[in-house]
């Protein structure tokens, strides 16, 4: 079973700035299944990037993912006051489907 | 709209099995392609897969909780519903339906807001 590891645990930043987000697996992500997810309390999870790099639909282009292999990267350029959440990274090639233990996105 | 929503008990004692049932909207869980899971997140602790419904009636399931675990879908009422036998208050936590497809869609693009779930007597 692939083990996620995000970093940091905590991320203070200031609207305006610069968010970058580090998911590290266990063994290599074959075909590049790795998805980002933004969840705020109370709603549903929501994809924000697939595939690695692939944007889902609806998503603002200040948010990307890189990486491959066994590192991945989410960076969100231009922080709005929205963006401050929980971000998980998932893991989904095949079952059983991991995710990252979270960043908390919050405002410094 | 294209949705998903869970429903279920929100207490539940030891030892009683929970059930748990996703209403789609705006798509079936017949449609070709179509996966529907659950998930959980235990409080403080990280999201985790418990079970998936295919569109062709597979089912897959979470080998630790394998024996404990059911998922089944109600076509007339376009709900898929999980049942977990033997609760236990480590069971405790929000419950998640999400959407997935086959082949390079099988990323989950659409979740419920969840219910949360608690164990006690």
């Amino acid at each position: 079973e692939f083990v996620l590891t995000q970093s940091p645990g905590t991320l203070s930043l200031s609207p305006g700035e610069e968010a970058t987000l580090s998911c590290r697996a266990s063994q290599s992500v074959s075909g590049r299944f790795l998805a980002w997810f933004q969840h705020k309390p109370g709603q549903a999870p929501r994809l924000l990037v697939y595939d690695a790099s692939t944007r889902a639909t609806g998503i603002p282009d200040r948010f990307s993912g890189s990486g491959s292999g066994t590192d991945f990267t989410l960076t969100i350029s231009r922080l709005e006051p929205e963006d401050f959440a929980l971000y998980y990274c998932q893991h989904y090639g095949t079952s059983p489907y991991t995710f990252g233990q979270g960043t908390k996105l919050e405002i410094k | 709209q294209v949705t998903l929503k869970e429903s279920g008990p929100a207490l539940v004692k030891p030892t009683q099995t929970l059930t748990l049932t996703c209403t789609l909207s705006g798509f079936s869980v017949s449609d070709n392609g179509v996966r529907v899971s659950w998930f959980r997140q235990p409080p403080g602790k990280a999201l985790e897969w418990l079970a998936r419904f295919d569109w062709d009636d597979d089912k897959v399931y979470r080998p630790s909780l394998q024996t404990r675990l059911t998922i089944s879908k109600d076509t007339s009422k376009n709900q898929v519903v999980l049942t977990l036998t033997d609760m236990d208050p480590v069971d405790t936590g929000t419950y998640y339906c999400a959407r997935s497809g086959y082949g390079i869609y099988r990323f989950f693009d659409l979740w419920g807001r969840g219910t949360l779930v608690t164990v006690s007597s």
